[in-house]
């Protein structure tokens, strides 16, 4: 069965720190792993790792893959009360006849960051 | 671009009650997902459609629930009965077909009492 497993589950930092955030995975069929971040609605896309060791950045926040060690990190420096949320991984399988397995995403269970000011 | 959305936002039943949510996906998406997130976890994918044909339902409890996508457009899951353990929030996502950007809608929140 895939399993994807992220921690820790949850932390409480205050403003300007740095934290990361890890997940490991074990799945089947590998394509890419996807970093999601959930306040109290739908969860909203952050980054789509498909190559191990090649940084995505966005702002301050950055994430990295590493699919020999079957991992991947999440890190926002300077953190802000807005950045409070559940962060989710996920993998998704390479796709089958027609594009049809781009949406089955295996997550894991999430971490929970809250930021105090 | 209107996003996914769902209906309704909330609803409490009690056990073995019955309820259905719905989803209209982004237009022109072909395909249409509904995910389970049970509180504290990630969420789990329940149903895959691409147009009104389903692709896997393998993790669909089938005893209790249903999902249709009539028309290939809207959806709905229901369940029935409900148990306590449905307690959750139902996420409705497209996709355009061989794009890989999954889009969610808030969700439905079940709280079976």
């Amino acid at each position: 069965e895939d399993k994807v497993v992220q921690s820790p589950l949850s932390l409480v930092v205050h403003e300007g720190d740095t934290v990361t955030l890890n997940c490991s995975y074990e799945v089947t069929n590998f394509r890419s792993l996807l970093w999601y971040k959930q306040e109290k609605k739908a969860p909203t896309f952050l980054f789509m790792l498909t190559s191990s060791g090649i940084e995505k950045k966005s702002g301050r926040l950055s994430s990295i893959l590493d699919k020999k060690e079957l991992f991947s990190i999440l890190n926002i420096t300077a953190t802000q009360t807005g950045d409070s949320a559940v962060y989710l991984c996920a993998v998704a399988p390479p796709p089958g006849a027609g594009g049809t397995s781009y949406g089955k995403l295996t997550f894991g269970q999430g971490t929970i960051l809250t930021v105090h000011p | 671009e209107a996003g996914v959305a769902q209906s309704p936002r909330y609803k409490i039943i009690e056990k073995r009650q019955s309820v259905a949510f719905w989803c209209n996906p982004i237009s022109g998406h072909a395909t249409l997902y509904w995910y389970q997130q049970i509180l504290g976890q990630g969420p789990k994918l329940l149903i895959q459609f691409q147009n009104n044909g389903v692709v896997d339902d393998s993790q669909l409890p089938k005893d209790r629930f249903s999902a249709e996508r009539l028309k290939g457009v809207d959806s709905t899951l229901k369940i029935q009965p409900a148990k306590l353990e449905d307690s959750a929030v139902y996420l409705c996502a497209s996709s355009s077909l061989r794009l890989w950007e999954l889009f969610f809608g808030e969700g439905s929140r079940l709280t079976v009492l």
